[in-house]
């Protein structure tokens, strides 16, 4: 079983409003990245955190947007929620910059 | 741009068949491709990817860059084969991003 871990499992937010989500690296990665995963699609990328700097992002609006602490946890912020943000978003470490290797188990958001 | 076709939503296979997930990607320079897996009930995880070259759990995929494609094999199917896979790219300045496919939804029946 994988390191990362992400909190909350499951959270529902009602439109309008802001979210955190947080995420553990395995332990020794210094990289992060975040992806949304919509029902019935392939995840997709919102942004990548190496060594605490935003390290490339997809096309997300500016609403999304994240951190990455000295000890490489992570987290994705969420600003003015909309409907279609409902969705699976995972976290995935790796090291040194690289495509994520270890995927957390997600957080569940619904948007009502 | 970078993308990803997996052209079956859903494939069915009966047990010791063979299966192959197919998977065609767009991309103007030198992709890094991978596939993962999701079993039920938990988390994705990198399957293989291609620099390496490996067989893992009796599948295979191939690089073919002439068509553009990555498909993933495995001669004789089990039933705990059975999941979601997804094709991803990697590539370029965007090393870190992957972007994945829609993914296949594998049955393999008794």
């Amino acid at each position: 079983e994988t390191g990362v871990t992400q909190s909350p499992t499951h959270l529902i937010k009602t439109r309008g409003q802001q979210v955190t989500l947080r995420c553990s690296s395995q332990s020794g990665h210094n990289t992060v990245s975040w992806y949304q995963q919509a029902l019935g699609q392939g995840p997709q990328f919102i942004f990548q955190y190496y060594r605490e700097e935003e390290n490339g992002r997809g096309n997300f609006p500016p609403r999304f947007s994240g951190l990455q602490f000295p000890n490489y946890s992570s987290e994705l912020n969420v600003n003015a929620l909309e409907l279609d943000d409902s969705a699976l978003y995972l976290c995935a470490s790796s090291l040194e910059g690289l495509t994520g290797e270890f995927f957390g188990p997600g957080t569940r958001l619904t948007v009502l | 741009a970078q993308r990803v076709t997996q052209p079956e939503k859903l494939l069915s296979v009966f047990k010791g068949a063979p299966v192959e997930l197919k998977c065609n990607y767009s991309y103007s320079g030198s992709p890094e491709l991978f596939w993962y897996v999701q079993y039920s009930r938990q988390r994705l995880q990198l399957l293989l990817r291609h620099i390496s070259r490996e067989s893992i759990k009796g599948f295979t995929a191939d690089l073919n860059k002439g068509e553009t494609s990555f498909h993933l094999k495995k001669p004789f199917a089990q039933e705990e084969d059975s999941a979601m896979y997804y094709c991803a790219l990697a590539g370029g300045t965007s090393y870190g991003k992957l972007t994945f496919g829609q993914g296949t939804i594998l049955t393999v029946h008794p």
